[in-house]
C-alpha cells in the first residue's frame, strides 16, 4: 500500500509565488525523497533528506522533515511556468524499493 | 550515460496476448524495480531485483513475470495481457535499496489493452 500521501491533490499559483506541497506518511522511514513528473516522462529526482535532518535546500528548493509528525514539505520558491509538473514525495521501507504517494499537480501561470 | 532505457515507448496488445516490456541501465546497479502508475493512484510497485539473480514482488504483482540473468537488464513479462494492464510503466533503478540513493526512472512504456 501507498505510504507517502501528498496534500494537496492540486495547486494552481502564479509565476514568481511560492508552492508548498506537504506528504505525510504512515510507518517510520529512514529517508525521504522528492521526485519531479513533467507530463509523459519519467520521474526526476530533487532532493533526499534523511530522517535525522530537518531542513534541507537545494537551489529554490527547500524540504522540512518533521519525523515526530510523519510528515513533509516541499517549498518551490519564486515559481516559474517551467515548474509545472507533478511531485511526489517517497519513502523506503527497509532494504526494499521507495513507496510513492500520488503526488502534486503543480500549476504555475505565467 | 544512456541510464534507463526502456523499450518499447507505446504498446497495443490484445487480451490474451503476451508481450515482454524492456529496461536497461547502464549505472552498474543492484537496485531494478518496475512500477505502474494509473491516473490518481500515483505509482505502485510490481516487482523488483536487488541483484542479478534475485527478484521479489511488491504491491501489484499479479499478472506479471521478471527475471533478472544481468546486472543490466530487468524485462517485465505480461502473461495473458488484460485490459485491467492498462497503464503506464515505468523502471528504475539505483546503486542501492532503503531510499539511502536517488533512483533513476526510464522514460516510461505507455501500454493499452484492448
Amino acid at each position: 500500500s501507498q505510504q507517502g500521501e501528498e496534500d494537496p491533490q492540486a495547486l494552481s499559483i502564479q509565476e514568481g509565488e511560492n508552492a508548498t506541497m506537504n506528504c505525510s506518511y504512515k510507518t517510520s522511514i529512514n529517508n525521504l525523497q522528492w521526485y519531479r513528473q513533467n507530463s509523459g516522462r519519467g520521474l526526476v529526482h530533487l532532493i533526499l533528506i534523511r530522517s535525522n535532518e530537518r531542513e534541507k535546500h537545494s537551489g529554490r528548493l527547500r524540504v522540512t522533515l518533521d519525523t515526530s509528525k510523519k510528515s513533509s514539505s516541499l517549498l518551490i520558491t519564486a515559481s516559474r511556468a517551467a515548474d509545472t509538473a507533478s511531485y511526489f514525495c517517497a519513502t523506503d521501507s527497509g532494504n526494499t524499493p521507495l513507496v510513492f504517494g500520488k503526488g502534486t499537480r503543480l500549476s504555475v501561470i505565467a | 550515460n544512456a541510464g534507463v532505457t526502456q523499450t518499447p515507448k507505446f504498446q497495443v496488445l490484445k487480451t490474451g496476448q503476451s508481450m515482454t516490456l524492456q529496461c536497461a541501465q547502464d549505472m552498474n546497479h543492484e537496485y531494478m524495480s518496475w512500477y505502474r502508475q494509473d491516473p490518481g493512484m500515483g505509482l505502485r510497485l510490481i516487482h523488483y531485483s536487488v541483484g542479478a539473480g534475485i527478484t521479489d514482488q511488491g504491491e501489484v504483482p499479479n499478472g506479471y513475470n521478471v527475471s533478472r540473468s544481468t546486472t543490466e537488464d530487468f524485462p517485465l513479462r505480461l502473461l495473458s495481457a488484460a485490459p485491467s494492464q492498462t497503464s503506464v510503466y515505468f523502471c528504475a533503478s539505483s546503486s542501492r535499496g532503503g531510499g539511502v540513493t536517488e533512483a533513476f526512472f526510464g522514460q516510461g512504456t505507455r501500454l493499452t489493452v484492448v
